[in-house]
């Protein structure tokens, strides 16, 4: 079974503060997506990665960064942590393949509160 | 751009059947997903049909796509308590690009 880990399931941060969270797959995926999920929107896309020191940005990618400095690993970055990025994050990888048939993994998640 | 639209909230009583619907906007998606959200969980894979079938069934489930009205819906027989979450439904998006559109999720509450 793929395994998706995210490092964090709860993390509490203070405005202005740097926040890395860390995103882990064991399947050799080449695909690799940032969400933020958020009662009443749903799914957003952050940014997502195709391969390594590869970054696309997706539908909301302000205020974050992403690095993917190995195949395996997917981080994402609050700058400087606001309010309005409390949020679940929800990290997720696919195979490249077919992307149009490929489903996405998804980890358990990070509840990030930003005080 | 693509859209996913679902509604947002179900109830039905343990024992009945659920129907959770969706609607989709690109005609040329391949695949169509059914993902379960638990209470503090991530996003679990539930079920998926191929854009040139009808129906998928599988043990409890039943998928119906109609592609004239680009409509999805996920049918849950003998609904049990432990089918409480929320579903999404998804769409890849257009340009090939291995995302996923999903739709807000709808949230089953079954009742004992």
């Amino acid at each position: 079974d793929v395994k998706v880990t995210q490092s964090s399931r709860y993390l509490v941060k203070r405005t202005g503060e740097k926040v890395f969270l860390e995103c882990v797959q064991d399947m050799d995926h080449e695909n690799m997506f940032w969400y933020r999920q958020d009662p009443g929107l749903g799914l957003r896309l952050i940014y997502f990665s195709y391969d390594v020191k590869m970054k696309e940005k997706g539908d909301i990618p302000e205020g974050y960064s992403v690095s993917r400095e190995k195949k395996e690993r997917f981080s994402l970055i609050l700058e400087s942590a606001s309010t309005n990025q409390t949020s679940m994050y929800l990290c997720a990888s696919s195979s490249a393949g077919d992307r149009l048939s490929s489903p996405l993994h998804f980890g358990n998640g990070t509840r990030l509160t930003v005080t | 751009g693509e859209d996913v639209e679902q509604s947002l909230f179900l109830s039905v009583r343990e024992g009945d059947s659920s129907v959770i619907n969706c609607t989709y906007t690109d005609s040329s998606s391949t695949y169509l997903y059914w993902y379960k959200q638990e209470p503090g969980a991530g996003l679990q894979l539930l079920t998926y049909i191929f854009s040139n079938m009808d129906m998928k069934q599988d043990q409890r489930l039943t998928v119906l796509l109609n592609k004239k009205d680009k409509h999805l819906s996920l049918r849950i027989a003998d609904t049990q308590t432990g089918d409480s979450a929320i579903y999404f439904c998804a769409e890849p998006h257009s340009g090939n690009t291995g995302k996923l559109i999903f739709g807000q999720g709808t949230t089953l509450q079954v009742k004992p």
